[in-house]
């Protein structure tokens, strides 16, 4: 059974930084793309990056290029989504997801974990 | 590329046939995906692909598309479907979800 379990969510300041992690179980995670998706209530669900089953590509929404960096560690199966200059409206649920048989094509998804950006 | 959803709320009735359509700027061949989420539940992947459904979806949900235009469409509505739709392009990155559709019991 596919896992996904998210930590590293928390309340910090505007223009802070935070690491988030996601710990994959279940299934052979260096053969898969992940991605980090994000929701809020008003905005509802947005993509915010992708990388490669190697790690060797990586992709970003333009809301988050240059603030946020996504990573991989497939020797412990584990994917990150490193974030600075944090501001109000990166404030989410942050969602780790791993694709199905097509690249983007989100099948399973951890239960999320919460970023609260505010002074 | 932009994603936009129609409508953006409905009001049915069990038993109804109902149809949320997707909208995608530019061309995406078939590489748009179709969401169910429940309050306080993950996102759920219920069609891939236009109109590939994914295990353990039942067959009243159906997917099909005209050129960039797409369309949801679950037969005949059952209580556990009232939830909120999103529909996501897979095409190319950035990955654009479409705002969602929230299906209300009438």
């Amino acid at each position: 059974e596919v896992q996904l379990l998210e930590s590293g969510g928390t309340l910090v300041q505007p223009g802070g930084s935070l690491r988030l992690s996601c710990a994959a179980s279940g299934f052979t995670f260096s053969s898969y793309t992940m991605s980090w998706v994000r929701q809020t209530p008003g905005r509802g669900l947005e993509w915010v990056s992708g990388i490669s089953d190697r790690g060797d590509r990586t992709y970003y929404a333009d809301s988050v290029k240059g603030r946020f960096t996504i990573s991989r560690d497939n020797s412990k199966n584990t994917l990150f989504l490193q974030m600075k200059s944090l501001r109000a409206e990166d404030t989410a649920l942050y969602y780790c997801a791993k694709d199905e048989a097509i690249r983007f094509t989100f099948g399973s998804w951890g239960q999320g974990t919460l970023v609260t950006v505010s002074s | 590329i932009q994603m936009t959803q129609s409508p953006s709320s409905l009001s049915a009735s069990v038993g109804d046939r109902v149809t949320i359509t997707c909208r995608a700027s530019q061309g995406i061949s078939a590489y748009l995906n179709w969401y169910q989420q429940k309050p306080g539940k993950v996102p759920k992947l219920l069609i891939s692909a236009t109109s590939s459904l994914q295990r353990g979806v039942p067959p009243r949900f159906i997917g099909s598309s005209s050129g960039t235009e797409f369309t949801l469409t679950i037969s005949s509505l059952q209580p556990e479907d009232f939830a909120t739709y999103y529909c996501q392009q897979s095409y190319s990155p950035p990955v654009t979800f479409g705002p969602g559709t929230k299906l209300e019991i009438k």
